[in-house]
């Protein structure tokens, strides 16, 4: 594998379930973020980890959970979600923060 | 002022001609400029990354950076069909980076 990785590319859950979304970078990164992205809206901006320690918490609902074990792999927790959560999850690492982003191809999240 | 400003678009070009998708940012002490492209329903790309004044080419696609007045441009020679994308131009501000809004780009057949 290289670049970016995510898993599950597309996940259909409902308002009670429990997932989760694993991304996975085989760079050498040291940064991995999180953004959300609605249809035909722009990227927000969720979750920034820097060496495994959450940096960035930019006022997501506390049904997102992101868990970030080592510098390859991180994950988004997702419980009891809404529909409006229906949205493009992409993952992407970086060298360091404030470097250039690659992106996984995202996974499709579909909330009933 | 946002930190990051691009015209939404659509931006519609004929297929050869020149298109020119510009960007405005706040923070004068930026020193890392990038441009990606995104196909409808698909993650952001990588194209093109700028440090220093004066244009960067690399292929059909050329970066201008102009700090002083504070904007970044790209331009796609020879535009194709498949050129037509949402085009994202990312700033950094101390250590992160900032993503505009895109520019939807059309190359009119």
């Amino acid at each position: 594998e290289t670049g970016v990785t995510q898993t599950p590319r597309h996940l259909v859950m409902g308002m009670t379930n429990k997932k989760s979304l694993k991304c996975e970078q085989h760079l050498g990164h040291n940064a991995m973020y999180w953004y959300k992205q609605s249809a035909k809206k722009p990227l927000e901006l969720m979750f920034v980890y820097s060496l495994e320690e959450r940096v960035e918490n930019n006022s997501v609902p506390s049904r997102f959970s992101p868990e970030c074990p080592n510098s390859s792999h991180l994950f988004l927790h997702l419980h009891t979600l809404q529909p409006e959560d229906s949205a493009l999850y992409l993952c992407a690492s970086s060298p360091g923060t404030g470097y250039e982003q690659y992106f996984g191809p995202g996974t499709r999240l579909t909330v009933t | 002022q946002k930190e990051v400003e691009q015209n939404s678009g659509p931006l519609s070009v004929p297929e050869g001609a020149i298109a020119s998708l510009n960007c405005t940012y706040s923070d004068r002490g930026s020193q890392s400029f990038f441009w990606y492209r995104q196909y409808s329903g698909k993650s952001p790309e990588l194209i093109m990354s700028i440090y220093s004044n004066g244009d960067k080419e690399d292929g059909r696609f050329t970066a201008q950076l102009n700090k002083a007045s504070q904007y970044v441009s790209l331009l796609i020679r020879d535009s194709q069909p498949s050129d037509s994308a949402t085009y994202l131009c990312a700033v950094n501000r101390d250590d992160k980076i900032i993503f505009g809004k895109g520019t939807r780009l059309h190359i009119l057949p």
